[in-house]
């Protein structure tokens, strides 16, 4: 059974950076083609793709936010951590991360989802 | 970098079919067979229901159904019921650069 869960800040200032960590459980970066990937989505708004790390220390990002994000992992304490900086009003919005993978080198979809957490970015 | 296109809407009566179509380029949808597709119910997160075109996860009834011609992604929801009602956004790999689109999303309505 994998699960997800998103903690962070719920409220950040404009130019400030924000922190989330994604704990999971069920899956661990020791075995290949295991990933994370964060994802947001705006109130009312749609989905949006951010970021993704796989087991091996490969990372993706959205090629629009590259310059402000980075994701890490922590393979001994199962955590993804995604640190977004000069962070925006228009960064508001419900951050999620998944499981993904994969499978002979074939990326399944996002699978496992978070419940989410939503970070209003306040001036 | 650009979302993948899906209409705003669609609507059913239950019972009826519903198909939501999600189109981009040839960098994208056009470009390889990693589509997948997902269903987000009011608050809460979103649930994979497609991936790799037209398969489908352990637990997803066969009512969901997906397929791909050149550049468009389909999801066909067959005998729709009121618990179908929900958002759908699709997704698709578009290589090394983009690596992930999502679309903009559709809102499915049973009548």
């Amino acid at each position: 059974q994998i699960t997800l869960k998103e903690s962070g800040p719920t409220l950040v200032k404009s130019t400030q950076s924000l922190t989330l960590t994604c704990s999971f459980d069920g899956f661990s970066f020791r075995t290949n083609g295991a990933g994370v990937a964060w994802i947001r989505q705006p109130p009312g708004g749609a989905l949006e793709w951010l970021a993704l790390i796989y087991w091996d220390d490969d990372k993706r990002y959205s090629p629009s936010l590259k310059s402000r994000l980075t994701i890490t992992k922590d393979t001994s304490k199962n955590e993804v951590v995604l640190t977004m900086t000069n962070m925006d009003s228009v960064d508001t919005a419900t951050y999620f991360c998944t499981h993904h993978r994969l499978v002979a080198s074939r990326p399944w979809g996002f699978d496992f989802w978070g419940q989410g957490t939503l970070v209003t970015v306040s001036s | 970098q650009s979302a993948l296109t899906q209409p705003p809407s669609a609507s059913g009566s239950p019972g009826q079919s519903v198909t939501i179509s999600c189109t981009g380029t040839s960098s994208d949808v056009g470009g390889y067979n990693y589509v997948s597709w997902y269903q987000q119910h009011p608050g809460k997160a979103p649930k994979l229901i497609i991936y790799e075109v037209s398969k489908r996860p352990s637990g997803v009834p066969d009512r969901f159904s997906g397929s791909k011609s050149v550049y468009t992604a389909s999801l066909t929801v067959s005998g729709l019921q009121a618990e179908d009602e929900a958002d759908y956004y699709c997704s698709s790999y578009a290589g090394a650069n983009n690596y992930y689109l999502f679309g903009t999303g559709t809102k499915v309505t049973v009548l």
